[in-house]
């Protein structure tokens, strides 16, 4: 499986500020993706990031508040916009060859909005 | 939308027992996942099944695929206090394009 970074591992950002999270693979991979896990919560998928295009949505997510950048195929970022206390989440990246097949995940990005 | 019905939510158990855990679902999946996550830690694959009927090992953790396809069991023998975490059942549904989460199983070890 991949190694999968992630950067931060965690920050403490102020309301309406925007965070950046970076999700590095050490081997080319075709799907990333980025999930939420807020609080005591299980995983819910954010978007696929696709390389070389938009990023694929799920129900209840837009681009203009979780905007997706997959320049090539081991590098990824997502972006948390204009935060408010309810995006305070642990964010996380996975890869894997398909949205069906089997994901490896980062270490996750644990966001606390004050 | 599809749900994955994991149970139990938490278990309290002492050290050495082993634990069962299951996930069911009303719509057929083509892969069961297992993985476990651990406090600050992003989850990380058990076991992966892929035919109905498939019984899977890896060390003392044992999985299987639902002969009806609509679900899954887990079991950890002798359990060890890092064992401790929570477990997560994952798959995609048949003509569904991504992967769905239980809600997780919270293992707990008594001292």
């Amino acid at each position: 499986s991949a190694v999968i970074s992630q950067k931060p591992s965690r920050d403490i950002c102020q309301r309406g500020t925007s965070l950046t999270i970076q999700c590095q693979v050490d081997s080319q991979v075709t799907m990333m993706f980025w999930y939420r896990q807020q609080p005591g919560q299980s995983l819910t998928l954010i978007a696929t990031a696709n390389q070389g295009s938009e990023a694929t949505y799920e129900s209840g997510f837009v681009i203009d508040k979780f905007p997706i950048s997959r320049p090539n195929l081991t590098f990824s970022t997502l972006t948390v916009s204009n935060m408010s206390p309810e995006d305070s989440s642990i964010y996380l990246c996975s890869v894997g060859k398909r949205g069906t097949d089997t994901q490896y995940f980062g270490p996750g990005t644990r966001l606390t909005v004050l | 939308g599809q749900q994955l019905n994991q149970s139990p939510q938490s278990m309290f158990i002492q050290e050495g027992e082993d634990v069962s855990m299951n996930c069911t679902s009303s719509s057929i999946f083509n892969t069961w996942l297992w993985y476990k996550q651990d406090p600050g830690e992003g989850p990380v694959l058990l076991i992966a099944l892929y035919k109905a009927g498939e019984l899977t090992s890896n060390g003392r953790l044992t999985a299987q695929f639902g002969i009806t396809r609509k679900d899954s069991f887990l079991n950890i023998s002798a359990s060890i206090p890092s064992d401790v975490g929570i477990y997560f059942c994952a798959g995609p549904p048949i003509r569904d394009d991504k992967i769905i989460f239980g809600k997780g199983t919270r293992l707990h070890i008594l001292p």
